[in-house]
């Protein structure tokens, strides 16, 4: 079955640190990959999609992803993390079913920053 | 008023009540989802309707019941609910049903 895995459950850093949070998918086809964020409180914002072609994503507030599909593997970096990042963050994956694509998200990962 | 709205934003309910969740998108968008969020579980898709059309139910109690008059409104219609339904809901939208999904800032249920 379909999986993702975020081996991390909360992860602190401090602020100007650079950050790196894992993800892991289990899926025998070629992947759409996703990453979310979740401040509290709140639904769920894009942050990044892979969909196809470049393995290196760019996303929105500084955030890029790299696809490695040797290692199932879609980790989130941000090379200089602000105190405004601290949320929870929801790597996802889109597997195909009869109906289209739905998402499998993973158990999301809590970043704290320390000042 | 812009993205995917849902009303109430808080919901407290007895187990006997009837009431129901609404979720709008002012996307263009053609494909709309529940999602459930309870605490130290990950996401769960509950349903997704695609050009108004259900095209998954994920194992869903019937207790929960789900219309999508339009591609623009979704609803879920709740029914004798148990307090183990407390949890965020969450509704999405999406263009197409391959691509990514937006979501609104969801419902707190809570089932007393």
């Amino acid at each position: 079955a379909q999986s993702v895995t975020q081996p991390d459950i909360h992860i602190t850093v401090s602020e100007g640190a650079s950050l790196e949070l894992r993800c892991n998918y289990s899926y025998g086809a070629t992947p759409y990959l996703f990453w979310y964020v979740q401040s509290p409180g709140q639904g769920l914002q894009l942050l990044l999609k892979y969909f196809s072609g470049d393995t290196l994503v760019q996303g929105i507030k500084g955030f890029e992803a790299e696809f490695k599909r040797s290692q199932s593997s879609f980790n989130l970096r941000k090379p200089s993390v602000h105190w405004s990042d601290a949320a929870e963050y929801f790597c996802a994956v889109g597997v195909l079913y009869s109906g289209g694509n739905k998402l499998v998200f993973g158990a999301g990962t809590i970043l704290r920053v320390k000042s | 008023e812009t993205g995917v709205t849902q009303t109430p934003r808080h919901l407290v309910m007895g187990m006997t009540n009837k009431k129901s969740l609404k979720c709008e998108q002012h996307l263009g968008h053609n494909a709309m989802y529940w999602y459930k969020q309870s605490a130290k579980k990950p996401l769960e898709l509950m349903f997704v309707y695609n050009f108004k059309e259900q095209t998954e139910n994920n194992s869903v109690p019937s207790r929960f019941s789900p219309e999508c008059p339009n591609s623009s409104h979704l609803f879920l219609h709740l029914h004798t609910l148990q307090p183990e339904d407390s949890a965020l809901y969450l509704c999405a939208s999406s263009r197409g049903i391959d691509t990514e999904q937006y979501f609104g800032p969801g419902t707190r249920l809570t089932v007393t």
